[in-house]
């Protein structure tokens, strides 16, 4: 089972700043096959890179995704005050399907 | 416009069953693999398992902490999905949600509650 810890667990910021969020894997992951998700309270969540660095549909482009192998980045380049969420990676490389504890993006 | 509506969740005792339907619409089911997530209250996603479509074998994959416990199923000529869970724990208790594909899916349905207490 591939294991996948997200850091920091919490991120303070504030609008317009820039958010890196990472995803690191116990193994390498085939294929970049690594997407991150959005969720919000009470949501579902919401898929926003796939292949470790394609964009969902409509997604804007202040989201982007890096990384290879057994690291990857999600960046948000200026923090709108939508995107105050929590995040998770998710790799689809192999089963079980495995996602990462999560990342807390929180208005400072 | 794609959409997956879970039902059938609710207040449960331990030990006994439950089955969760995903009725879609918007696409060809058929055509399309299905997945169950869920997450407990407070916590974050556990992918529970797949099937994929006919096309690609209708072949099926579990979490290993719902293997034989819980099935999954799919009636592509009502586009329905289900998610048969025996034998539940307490540690089964959270929001299940249905949906489209089994990578990376860009479709989710809103969820279902499922309580497992006494």
């Amino acid at each position: 089972e591939i294991v996948l810890t997200q850091s920091p667990g919490t991120l303070s910021l504030s609008p317009g700043e820039r958010a890196t969020l990472s995803c690191r894997a116990s193994q390498s992951v085939s294929s970049n096959s690594l997407a991150w998700y959005q969720q919000k309270p009470g949501q579902a969540p919401r898929l926003l890179i796939y292949g470790a660095s394609s964009r969902a549909t409509a997604l804007p482009d202040r989201f982007s995704g890096s990384g290879s192998g057994t690291d990857f980045t999600l960046t948000i380049s200026r923090l709108e005050p939508e995107d105050f969420a929590v995040y998770y990676c998710q790799q689809y490389a192999n089963s079980p399907r495995t996602f990462g504890q999560g990342t807390r993006l929180e208005i400072k | 416009e794609v959409q997956l509506v879970e039902s059938g969740g609710g207040l449960v005792q331990p030990g006994r069953s439950l089955r969760l339907s995903c009725t879609a619409s918007g696409f060809t089911f058929g055509d399309h693999s299905m997945s169950w997530f869920r997450q407990a209250p407070g916590k974050g996603l556990e992918w529970v398992g797949f099937i994929r479509n006919k096309a690609s074998g209708g072949t099926i994959e579990y979490a290993a902490s719902v293997k034989g416990r819980f099935t999954i199923s799919r009636d592509d000529s009502k586009s329905i999905a289900y998610l048969q869970m025996n034998s539940l724990r307490t540690e089964d208790t959270g929001v299940y949600y249905c949906t489209r594909g089994y990578s990376s899916p860009s479709y989710w349905g809103q969820g279902t509650l499922v309580t497992v207490s006494s």
